[in-house]
């Protein structure tokens, strides 16, 4: 069955980097769009990023746009969420998702948590 | 941006129970609605998309019907299992987004 696995999280500074992997099994990775959604602690969920099947296409909320990248390799059947100058408010548990019909989330990770603190 | 509320926050039922959840978009999104259901410590699963489809393997229990603006998710008849947070989530415009979620618990 399909299966994300997203790694790469941990403890960082305001200010620093992080990158973020999800690491898709059991489809054809290469054929979907995928996306990354975010929910800080007892908060609700916010979309992040979704990029096309063949990484062309990218789309980014108004909140992380200029500071994260999304991309992906095909030849390792990984997507890949760079942030940069990360801010408190960045803290939150992070999930990738494979898309469906270009804007919904059919199957997620388990997520991985990302803090944002000095 | 489009705006999602969804009402009410909390909804205290009893298993056998019918659940009626509410969505209301700040301006129309057509039919492209989802559904997703949270249970603490896990990630969200899709229930339906574009506003009235199960997705794969969700019971016949859950249904949602809506367009526009007004969407609702019903749950024919609560079991222990269902008993979760919801959110609805938009993709007619950019950026994507969600409501603020409703909790069903255990009354």
């Amino acid at each position: 069955q399909v299966q994300l696995v997203e790694s790469g999280g941990g403890v960082v500074q305001p200010g620093r980097s992080l990158r973020l992997s999800c690491a898709a099994s059991g489809l054809t990775f290469s054929s979907y769009g995928m996306h990354w959604v975010r929910q800080a602690p007892g908060k609700g969920l916010e979309w992040v990023a979704l990029i096309s099947y063949d990484g062309t296409n990218k789309h980014y909320a108004d909140s992380v746009k200029g500071r994260f990248t999304i991309s992906r390799d095909n030849s390792k059947n990984t997507l890949y969420l760079q942030m940069n100058s990360l801010r408190p408010e960045d803290t939150a548990v992070y999930y990738c998702a494979k898309d469906y019909n270009w804007g919904t989330f059919h199957i997620w990770g388990q997520g991985t948590m990302v803090t944002v603190s000095s | 941006e489009i705006v999602l509320t969804q009402s009410p926050a909390t909804l205290s039922l009893s298993p056998g129970e019918r659940a009626t959840l509410s969505c209301r978009a700040s301006q129309s999104v057509s039919s492209y609605l989802a559904w997703y259901q949270q249970k603490p410590g896990q990630a969200p699963r899709l229930l339906i998309y574009d506003a009235s489809n199960r997705a794969t393997g969700i019971p016949t229990r859950f249904s949602g019907s809506g367009f526009g603006t007004d969407f609702t998710l019903t749950i024919s008849s609560l079991e222990p299992e269902d008993f979760a947070v919801y959110y609805c989530q938009q993709r007619s415009n950019w950026p994507l987004s969600f409501g603020g979620g409703t909790k069903v618990e255990i009354k």
